[in-house]
């Protein structure tokens, strides 16, 4: 079974310039994670979907940051225009979703991103 | 807020010995928990989990405890190998919350 599928796995760009993540969850998996990990740290929930359906958004900074999850399945995290300090791992992550005791979210590789 | 922390930042631990990885816990209506190892330049991968109507649990060389009374957790590695060098999470959730939420992380290194 393939894991949860991350692209790219590195981006270096300027600051004030646009970036885009995507992300192919496990198959059937209904919940969609990103999370954001900075060095030395553990992972921080940035949105959470339950389908199509953005649940949990609190901590994504709305002025630079977007997702979408369109048909439930893919994902797509922007920062539009990156900051320096948005250097960090963005993480995606899946699990079966809302009604399913609760069971492990699956990560994959994560995206390394550096804004220079 | 709630959060999830370690109490050691790094652990060091001699080829074949036994590792303990502790973790605290704050939020008291959390029923379920995960230990993440990840390993350099990968995401965090699955070691074993936890629900709060037990206080232990085996698996293949590593136990997990929980004790609920104080709100402590902790992750034992039998044996360990160069393998097991990596970062420890813990997370903590609850019934009807997708939300996991991580702690800092415990570096493990393996001396050969």
């Amino acid at each position: 079974e393939a894991g949860v599928v991350q692209s790219p796995r590195y981006k270096i760009i300027e600051k004030k310039q646009p970036v885009a993540f995507w992300c192919n969850p496990i198959s059937g998996h209904n919940t969609l994670y990103w999370y954001r990990q900075n060095l030395g740290q553990g992972p921080e929930l940035l949105i959470r979907y339950e389908n199509e359906e953005a649940v949990d958004d609190s901590q994504l900074p709305k002025d630079r940051f977007s997702a979408e999850r369109l048909k439930g399945v893919d994902s797509t995290l922007k920062i539009q225009p990156a900051e320096l300090g948005d250097s960090a791992v963005y993480l995606c992550a899946s699990s079966p979703g809302q009604g399913k005791m609760n069971t492990e979210a699956f990560f994959g590789q994560g995206t390394r991103l550096t804004v220079v | 807020g709630e959060s999830v922390g370690l109490h050691l930042p790094t652990l060091s631990v001699q080829e074949g010995d036994n590792s303990i990885i502790n973790c605290a816990y704050s939020n008291s209506a959390s029923d379920y928990f995960i230990w993440y190892k990840q390993e350099s330049g990968k995401g965090p991968q699955f070691i074993i989990d936890i629900r709060s109507n037990m206080d232990k649990r085996q698996g293949q060389r590593v136990t997990v405890l929980l004790n609920k009374t104080v709100k402590h957790l902790s992750l034992q590695i039998a044996a360990t190998q160069p393998g097991d060098s990596a970062v420890y999470f813990c997370a903590e959730t609850y019934f009807g919350n997708e939300k996991l939420t991580f702690g800092t992380g415990t570096r493990l290194t393996i001396i050969p």
